[in-house]
C-alpha cells in the first residue's frame, strides 16, 4: 500500500493563527481525502481533494476555514485558517489503493490550538 | 443517510479472553464494510474489509464477517493479547465512492 506522511506531526498554536499541514505520498493518486478526528470523538471527512480542481467540501466546512491545495499526484495540503481552541484535532490525510478497494490514512497532524 | 453505530466501550478483557465488538450499519446500497485500528498515539490502520455479502474479512486473528441480513460486521477475535488495547473503527464505503463514515470507535484495553 501507498506510504504517506504528513508534517506537522503535531503542533500548539495561538488562536487566530492558521497552519497548513502538508501530506505527502510515495505513489500517485487520484484521489485524497482530508480528515478530522476531534478529541475522543470519531473521523469526520473535511473533504476531498482534486487534482486540477477545486476541493470538494463535506457540509459544515468550508473553503474558507480549511483551504486545500492539490498540485500534483502525490501531494496535498489542508490549511487551517483562524484557528479556535474548538480546532484542536488530529488531522489525517488519507488516499484510496490503487484497486481503489480500501483506504489509507496518514500517520495524522496532532493540532493543539490555545 | 449512511450510518455506523458501534458498541460503546471501553471494553475491558484479561489476555486470552475472547473479544467481540458490535457494529451494525445503515447504508443505501451495498457498502464495503472495514475495520480500522489506532494504536496509542498512532495513526489509523486498515485491519480487515469485507465487499460483499457473506464475505469474512481477517488479519492478525482478527475476523469480521459481512451480513447483510442482520445489516451488521461485528469484529471478533478468539483470544486477544495486551498489545490489541487500542481504538477499533468500523467503518463503511458506498461501492463507487472511496469516501468513509466511521462509527464512533471502541476502545479495547486487555489487561495481563
Amino acid at each position: 500500500s501507498a506510504v504517506i506522511s504528513q508534517k506537522p506531526s503535531r503542533d500548539i498554536c495561538q488562536r487566530g493563527t492558521s497552519l497548513t499541514i502538508q501530506c505527502q505520498v510515495d505513489s500517485q493518486v487520484t484521489m485524497m481525502f482530508w480528515y478530522r478526528q476531534q478529541p475522543g470523538q470519531s473521523l469526520t471527512l473535511i473533504a476531498t481533494a482534486n487534482q486540477g480542481s477545486e476541493a470538494t467540501y463535506e457540509s459544515g466546512f468550508v473553503i474558507d476555514k480549511f483551504p486545500i491545495s492539490r498540485p500534483n499526484l502525490t501531494f496535498s495540503t489542508l490549511t487551517v485558517s483562524n484557528m479556535s481552541p474548538e480546532d484542536s484535532s488530529i488531522y489525517l490525510c488519507s488516499v484510496e489503493d490503487g484497486l481503489r478497494s480500501s483506504t489509507h490514512f496518514g500517520p495524522g497532524t496532532r493540532l493543539l490550538v490555545l | 443517510g449512511n450510518s455506523v453505530t458501534q458498541m460503546e466501550g471501553p471494553v475491558t478483557l484479561s489476555e486470552e479472553a475472547f473479544l467481540t465488538i458490535n457494529c451494525t450499519y445503515t447504508a443505501t446500497g451495498y457498502p464495503s464494510l472495514f475495520w480500522y485500528v489506532q494504536y496509542p498515539g498512532e495513526g489509523l490502520q486498515l485491519l480487515l474489509k469485507a465487499t460483499k455479502a457473506d464475505d469474512k474479512g481477517s488479519n492478525k486473528g482478527f475476523e469480521a464477517t459481512y451480513r447483510k441480513e442482520t445489516t451488521s460486521f461485528h469484529l471478533e477475535k478468539g483470544s486477544v493479547q495486551v498489545s490489541d488495547s487500542a481504538v477499533y473503527f468500523c467503518a463503511l464505503a458506498l461501492s463507487g465512492y472511496s469516501t468513509l463514515t466511521f462509527g464512533k470507535g471502541t476502545m479495547l484495553l486487555v489487561s495481563p
